[in-house]
């Protein structure tokens, strides 16, 4: 079993929807968690942060954390063909804060 | 307070030269990583790094690649007689323990 499963997608959606993106992973060691958008030939950008289990709110972005299902989650209300991007999950933890990506999720908003 | 800088963001080496990638981390940042991303993919954890301390470098290949990241100055990802299979984005990231921030990566192209 892989460390952090990410479903790549992609993934498409009209304009005003709810994107909902998740990540599954393995390690029960796991604390900090992340989520990255990452344009297009451009580096990851840290969207949201959130240690331990939890739902954190900013803007139209919101990251939930379920540690007892090892389960992670990212929604994006009113969604705007700018959120058109790869969001990757990250996550760390256990004593080596080694970072453990999932593969990216592509996501693409349609005007 | 600047982002994480790479350098250079486009790199073309003939086929058994060296690359040489840099990475300044943010300011007050102690933990590096290094990443690779091929084309479509994701991004594949390479090595880890602490001042001075290589921590985990079980994404590395064994050999003609290497990696440091000295008591001053940036940290390097050294390549050895690159190969076509090298060409691909590197980003380096840095944190100070939990959260990492990205720099906007290197493209090596070897021809």
């Amino acid at each position: 079993q892989k460390e952090v499963e990410q479903d790549p997608g992609p993934l498409s959606v009209p304009e005003g929807a709810i994107v909902s993106l998740n990540c599954t992973y393995s390690n029960s060691a796991f604390q900090y968690f992340m989520w990255y958008r990452q344009y297009s030939r451009k580096g990851p950008e840290l969207l949201m942060y959130t240690y331990s289990s939890g739902n954190k709110e900013d803007g139209r972005f919101t990251a939930q954390v379920d540690k007892s299902s090892k389960y992670i989650s990212l929604f994006i209300r009113d969604s705007q063909p700018s959120d058109s991007a790869t969001y990757l999950c990250a996550m760390s933890g256990g004593g080596n804060n080694r970072l453990a990506f999932g593969k990216g999720n592509q996501v693409v908003v349609i005007p | 307070n600047a982002g994480v800088m790479q350098n250079p963001r486009h790199l073309v080496r003939r086929r058994g030269q060296e690359a040489r990638l840099r990475c300044s981390p943010m300011k007050g940042h102690s933990h590096v990583y290094w990443y690779r991303q091929l084309p479509e993919e994701g991004l594949k954890f390479m090595v880890y790094l602490q001042k001075e301390n290589i921590i985990d470098e079980s994404g590395m290949p064994k050999e003609r690649f290497s990696a440091e990241f000295p008591k001053e100055g940036p940290s390097i990802l050294r390549i050895q007689q690159v190969v076509r299979g090298d060409s691909a984005a590197y980003f380096c990231a840095s944190s100070w323990g939990t959260e990492a921030f990205f720099g906007q990566g290197t493209r090596l192209t070897v021809v």
